[in-house]
């Protein structure tokens, strides 16, 4: 079982330019959470997707964007980016009915420059 | 809406020694709570979840928390600390609306440093 996979791992990017993060869920799994983890912080919910469709949001803004594919894996999407956009991005895998805990994968760092 | 209090950002205890990690959550109805720990630069690893049932929980690498709904507490402890426990390590709490993994919320963490 390979568990959450992450692509890429890091990433550099200048701002106001726009980034793909991508995620595989664990094999058996069918949800899958973005996270912001900024410097020194604990990690913020950015959104969840089941069925191909955003299931819960935190306080983020709409610049942030997913999508969720048949084969369950996802993608997290920022346009215009700042430079408080730079962070650890962890996507987490879990099954969306069931008493679990979520799995997650080793993160993105997402620097901007 | 749910939130989670760890009150030590920093705590340094001597290799061998016993530790407590203190946690805080406020949450309307039954909690999930989580323990995480993470090393520099990594994702997170679960040590440990509560969910329902026996309030004293075991986990991985020999720690064990306890939930106490009277205190609003989930305290992460370990009898003895071995050096490559130092890390940094969150408590969560889930919504549990859907699956209790679904939409976490987290502490800011605590730094351990472990003393040789």
């Amino acid at each position: 079982d390979a568990g959450v996979t992450q692509s890429p791992t890091h990433l550099i990017k200048t701002r106001g330019q726009q980034v793909t993060l991508r995620c595989s869920p664990k094999s058996g799994h069918d949800t899958v959470s973005w996270y912001q983890q900024a410097l020194g912080q604990g990690p913020q919910f950015i959104f969840q997707y089941y069925e191909e469709e955003e299931r819960q949001r935190g306080n983020f803004p709409d610049r942030f964007s997913g999508h969720q594919f048949p084969n369950y894996s996802s993608e997290l999407n920022v346009n215009a980016l700042l430079l408080g956009d730079s962070a650890l991005y962890l996507c987490a895998s879990s099954l969306y009915s069931a008493n679990t805990e979520a799995f997650f994968g080793q993160g993105t760092r997402l620097t901007v420059v | 809406a749910q939130s989670v209090t760890q009150p030590d950002i920093h705590i340094t205890v001597s290799e061998g020694a016993s530790l407590e990690l203190r946690c805080n959550y406020s949450y309307g109805a039954t909690p999930y709570l989580f323990w995480y720990v993470q090393s520099p630069g990594q994702g997170l690893q679960l040590l440990l979840k509560y969910f329902s049932g026996d309030t004293l929980v075991q986990g991985i690498k020999g720690f064990e928390a306890e939930f106490k709904r009277s205190q609003s507490s989930f305290n992460l402890r370990k009898p003895s600390v071995h050096w490559s426990d130092a890390a940094e390590y969150f408590c969560a709490v889930g919504a549990g609306v859907t699956g209790g993994g679904n939409k976490l919320t987290f502490g800011t963490g605590t730094q351990l440093k472990v003393e040789l």
